[in-house]
């Protein structure tokens, strides 16, 4: 079956530093890839995604790279601010029937 | 945010009863999914919908059934709740293809 998931649970990073969380996946086929970012209590909010004929796409102090050869994706949010502090997923689908599986999440803490 | 609803929030009830969940979307995605979410695992396709009256099953769909006869609204009903079912369920929708799913706050349900 699917296997998406993170090197990480916890990340702690002080204030005004860049964070970078990581996520394996296991399907070659995989070729679409999207990050959520889930407050608690709150549903996963889709932060970036990138297609699999792209490395690297840039959105607002987020940055998403894709290494195809390891099958490894990565997120990096520049200046990270208290407000950054969630869980971070990432999802990959083949596009077989729009499913897509979700890793287990990465906790970022931002320590003020 | 996405016009998605989930009702209710929360919910408590007893092994053995009946439980419908619904999901209410405003954007007219063709597809819209359930899942469910548990400590030590990654979102999880229960079951999920490419259209009215179009479902299919996902991977820990036992236990569930899904009708869609809107497009705006998916119901996820649990025959007979069992203990095991307690969750945080969590709607999606998506215009299908290569796009990301938009999900609802989800609804937190246990069962005693």
């Amino acid at each position: 079956g699917e296997s998406v998931g993170l090197h990480l649970p916890t990340l702690s990073v002080q204030e005004g530093d860049n964070s970078i969380i990581n996520c394996a996946y296991s399907n070659s086929a995989s070729d679409y890839f999207i990050w959520y970012k889930q407050e608690s209590g709150k549903g996963p909010q889709f932060i970036i995604d990138i297609r699999s004929n792209m490395d690297k796409r840039q959105g607002q102090r987020v940055t998403v790279l894709l290494n195809k050869t390891v099958k490894h994706l990565s997120l990096q949010i520049a200046a990270t601010q208290p407000g950054d502090s969630a869980v971070y997923f990432c999802a990959e689908t083949a596009n077989t029937g729009n499913q897509f599986y979700f890793g287990t999440g990465t906790s970022l803490t931002v320590i003020p | 945010d996405a016009g998605i609803t989930q009702s209710p929030r929360h919910k408590v009830t007893e092994t053995g009863t009946p439980v419908t969940l619904r999901c209410h979307q405003t954007e007219n995605h063709r597809y819209m999914y359930w899942y469910r979410q548990d400590p030590g695992h990654g979102l999880r396709l229960i079951h999920y919908s490419y259209g009215v009256k179009d479902t299919d099953k996902g991977e820990v769909s036992d236990g569930y059934s899904v009708s869609r006869s809107k497009t705006e609204d998916f119901l996820l009903t649990l025959e007979s709740a069992t203990s095991s079912q307690t969750s945080v369920y969590f709607c999606a929708i998506s215009g299908g293809g290569s796009q990301p799913q938009h999900f609802g706050d989800g609804t937190r349900l246990s069962i005693l």
